[in-house]
């Protein structure tokens, strides 16, 4: 089952302006990841924040993660008509020793030039 | 290419039929995923393999689909008897094994199977 919870489902904005999407999960983890999936394609790693890790940035991509509230968010800054694609945050259970990643269901972002 | 590469990429079969997939992980990579993907949901987990060994099987793993990896190299995952509800995108994923790749997962295109 999903343990993720991603909002909002759905977000369109206009070129150069910011996304901001969020997720929610379950269980104590080591860390979250960030995915992009371009439509029908495969999914690829955006950025990975560990659990004793509250903010991380790369390039345009600022993620940030609060396990007393067990939520993430992607931003990603001055957006671009690439950057159309849906996004999905997985976690890494605390559990797991190198397995599965849990996936939340998407954030699915149309950006428009 | 050094990526995860996946054959077929599109599967069309009629109910009751055997398809089998094959996945070609990353060359360095030990660890192997397989997730399902149905439209509008995200990936959700199905089994893993390091090296030739499955350690984890989902409760969605009917016994209507087996996954190999007897090598530990490429994987095939085989679903028996397919019904209309198989349908969707298979993704396979591989990792390192070093702690420092902190379970990063390398994603290939996916084979996307439709049940008619």
């Amino acid at each position: 089952s999903q343990q993720g919870e991603e909002d909002p489902q759905a977000l369109s904005i206009q070129e150069g302006e910011n996304a901001t999407m969020n997720c929610s999960y379950k269980t104590s983890i080591n860390n979250l990841q960030w995915y992009r999936q371009n439509s029908g394609r495969g999914l690829v790693h955006l950025i990975l924040i560990r659990s004793n890790e509250r903010e991380k940035h790369s390039g345009r991509l600022r993620v940030t993660l609060d396990t007393s509230k067990k939520s993430s968010s992607l931003l990603i800054t001055a957006s671009r008509a690439a950057d159309t694609a849906s996004y999905f945050c997985a976690t890494d259970p605390d559990y797991n020793q190198g397995g599965k990643l849990i996936f939340g269901q998407g954030t699915e972002l149309s950006v428009k030039p | 290419d050094t990526g995860v590469s996946q054959d077929p990429r599109h599967k069309i079969t009629k109910r009751g039929q055997n398809v089998t997939f094959r996945c070609d992980p990353i060359s360095e990579h030990n660890r192997l995923y397989w997730y399902r993907q149905t439209l509008g949901q995200g990936p959700e987990f199905l089994t893993y393999f390091q090296n030739e060994a499955q350690l984890e099987k989902s409760r969605l793993l009917s016994d209507r689909f087996s996954a190999e990896r007897p090598k530990g190299s490429f994987s095939t995952l085989e679903i028996q008897r397919t019904e209309q509800g198989d349908s969707a995108m298979y993704l396979c994923a591989s990792s390192g094994l070093r702690l420092s790749h902190n379970n990063e997962q390398f994603f290939g295109p996916g084979t996307r199977l439709t049940v008619l």
